[in-house]
């Protein structure tokens, strides 16, 4: 079936410092890729998404390509703040997978003053 | 705007004890969805409606029981209550059934069980 991994957190960084946090899926079908966001005590929302290969989503600094050939879709941000401070979940969307999305286990970062 | 509501937010629950989580939206989406959340294992689905009328089994749905009551309310009942329950449960709405689409989430409800 389809699945996520991302790369185990916690992630500390310093503000202003270079952010990535690795995805890669395995999907049947052709799916659409999400970064979602849970800050402390919320629900999850809608970070950025890319609908097919070569897209590149991005939203607050935050940025995502949909890699087909590497299968991967790597957040990233070149300066982060300590509002950045949340838990971060790669997931996929396929029609071919009846329950329509899959979610990574979330990477959480903690971006120190 | 009120977008998706749940409640209660926080229950604990004793061992065999049963109670039901709602979840109400007023965004007119079709698709609703029962989740969750686990340290070091993210989301997992339990159930999932992809319209009024119909519900399926998601990755873990023993223990529990659904009904989409009508296109606006769709609930999570836990007929006989276990440690293992203890988790935070999240309910999340989506206007097609997800592809090229969007999740809206609560804001969750957290259950312990005793």
């Amino acid at each position: 079936g389809d699945s996520v991994t991302q790369m185990e957190g916690p992630v500390t960084l310093s503000e202003e410092a270079f952010l990535t946090i690795n995805c890669t899926y395995t999907a049947t079908g052709y799916p659409s890729l999400f970064w979602y966001v849970q800050y402390p005590g919320e629900g999850l929302q809608l970070l950025l998404k890319a609908t097919k290969a070569d897209d590149k989503g991005s939203n607050k600094g935050f940025e995502a390509t949909y890699r087909k050939e590497t299968t991967s879709f790597h957040l990233e941000k070149g300066s982060v703040q300590v509002s950045d401070s949340a838990v971060y979940f790669c997931a996929l969307s396929d029609a071919d997978y009846g329950q329509n999305f899959v979610f990574g286990p979330g990477t959480r970062l903690s971006v120190l003053p | 705007n009120a977008g998706v509501t749940q409640t209660p937010k926080f229950q604990v629950l004793k061992t065999g004890q049963s109670m039901t989580l709602q979840c109400a939206q007023d965004m007119n989406h079709n698709s609703m969805y029962w989740y969750r959340q686990d340290p070091g294992m993210g989301l997992r689905l339990i159930y999932y409606s992809a319209s009024e009328g119909t519900t399926d089994k998601g990755e873990v749905p023993n223990g529990y029981n659904v009904s989409r009551l009508n296109k606006r309310e769709f609930s999570l009942r836990l007929e006989s209550a276990a440690p293992s329950q203890t988790s935070v449960y999240f309910c999340a709405t989506a206007l097609a059934g997800g592809i090229n689409g969007e999740l809206f989430f609560g804001e969750g409800s957290r259950l312990t069980v005793l």
